[in-house]
């Protein structure tokens, strides 16, 4: 089955720096990828998401790329700020098997921004 | 509008006992999945629901584990005999459509003492 692998597991950062978290996958069957943002005790919260046959996407500070060749995605977030800190997940879901869409995630990144 | 819901936020429970656990989905949407996070880890998928039936529950770790949604809307997640391994945060999922944007409810973080 499918097999997401995230790096690093935790990452530091001053306020205004960048931040960039890998994800690998895989099946090569996948051909969809959302980022979760995760505060403490609160719910996965999407950011941003990719669909195979894309590149790569941004909304505001946020991006995402898609290798779809070396089966690795990547999400960048420029101008961090202390509320970008929390624990984000990438995750990956495609239509291998009898799968309807349920998502494979990683082990998840911890993002500390420090003032 | 409303988001995903679950009830209860928090359950405490003792090995052996049966648990329900509730799940009200975003209105109109039809795929629903549950999911289990341990702490440390990402969310790991139990059960998908299209409409009324389960069309996989291929991620339930055995047969204490059941879960129904008899009207195609809210959904339980049903665990009999409850071991201090099941201890974990059980997410719920809803999405308009199949393999479509999933939104996530709370949890419930269930402890099994």
């Amino acid at each position: 089955g499918e097999n997401v692998e995230q790096h690093p597991s935790t990452l530091s950062v001053q306020e205004g720096d960048s931040a960039v978290i890998k994800c690998t996958y895989s099946d090569s069957a996948s051909n969809y990828f959302p980022w979760y943002k995760q505060e403490l005790g609160k719910r996965p919260q999407l950011i941003i998401d990719i669909r195979s046959n894309v590149g790569e996407k941004k909304d505001q500070r946020i991006a995402v790329t898609l290798n779809k060749t070396a089966k690795h995605f990547s999400l960048h977030i420029t101008e961090t700020q202390p509320e970008d800190s929390a624990v984000y997940f990438c995750a990956a879901s495609g239509n291998y098997g009898g799968s309807q869409g349920n998502l494979i995630f990683g082990k998840g990144t911890k993002l500390s921004v420090k003032p | 509008g409303a988001g995903v819901s679950q009830t209860p936020s928090n359950k405490v429970t003792e090995k052996g006992k049966y648990v329900e656990l509730r799940c009200d989905p975003i209105s109109g949407h039809t795929a629903l999945y549950w999911y289990r996070q341990s702490l440390g880890q990402g969310p790991e998928f139990l059960i998908y629901f299209q409409g009324t039936g389960a069309a996989d529950d291929s991620g339930l770790p055995n047969d204490r584990f059941f879960a129904v949604r008899p009207e195609g809307s809210v959904s339980t997640l049903k665990i009999q005999r409850t071991e201090r391994g099941d201890s974990a945060v059980y997410l719920c999922a809803s999405s308009p459509l199949a393999r479509g944007t999933q939104y996530f409810g709370p949890g419930t973080r269930l402890t099994v003492l």
